[in-house]
């Protein structure tokens, strides 16, 4: 079975560029988290998705983020304008449960965003 | 916020010796999970322990559990040079619509 699948895998940009990271979940799944990953502040949840509806957004640092789940297959989270202080790693996550953070995450391998 | 903290913060050992992480938490939970992660790959599940188990084993891994204390330890045995990763706690708080919240992880070097 295919596990979560993120792209791009690696993405350089500009200040001010838009930024735009995907995200298929395992097929089933009813649960998706993106997570942000720097040296500095380590894992932060940014936001957490149960049948495609946002239910925690409390991480996403500012109105320049947004993220979207127009179906249980896809998600997306933009970035517009990008600034350096974004670069990180970016983890899309799905869980089989219903209930969000009780059970066991299952990762991509993550979209490295590096903004000059 | 971080609700775990994972204690050491970095560990060299050699292959063979075993390997003991610490992790502490702030607020009650509904359970406590580890995973691993490789450089520069996601993070892979290892193991999970409710809040109402004390030990829990897998292979080689042996995971405790206090919830007095809000703290857990994630021992691996006989560490093999593959075991070299990050190793994160997270912890899963007992109200609804609540995620993971992950520790800054522990960097576990196994030498050959």
């Amino acid at each position: 079975d295919a596990g979560v699948i993120q792209s791009p895998r690696h993405e350089v940009t500009e200040m001010g560029q838009e930024v735009t990271l995907r995200c298929k979940p395992i097929s089933g799944h009813n649960s998706l988290f993106w997570y942000r990953q720097t040296m500095m502040r380590g894992l932060e949840l940014l936001i957490y998705f149960n049948n495609n509806v946002p239910i925690d957004d409390s991480g996403m640092p500012e109105d320049r983020f947004s993220a979207k789940m127009p179906n249980a297959s896809f998600s997306t989270l933009k970035i517009q304008p990008s600034e350096p202080r974004d670069s990180a790693v970016y983890f899309c996550a799905s869980s089989p449960t219903s209930t969000g953070g009780t059970g066991e995450l299952f990762f991509g391998e993550g979209s490295r965003l590096t903004v000059l | 916020s971080q609700q775990g903290e994972e204690d050491p913060q970095a560990l060299s050992i050699q292959e063979g010796e075993n390997a003991t992480m610490n992790c502490s938490y702030k607020t009650s939970i509904n359970n406590l999970q580890w995973y691993r992660q490789n450089s520069g790959r996601g993070l892979v599940h290892l193991i999970l322990i409710r809040s109402n188990e004390r030990e829990k084993h897998s292979g080689r891994l042996r995971v405790t559990l206090d919830t007095s204390k809000k703290s857990s330890s994630l021992l691996i045995t006989a560490s093999r040079a593959a075991d070299t990763a990050s190793y994160f706690c997270a912890t899963s708080r007992p109200q609804a619509g609540t995620a993971l919240i992950f520790g800054k992880g522990t960097t576990l070097s196994v030498s050959s």
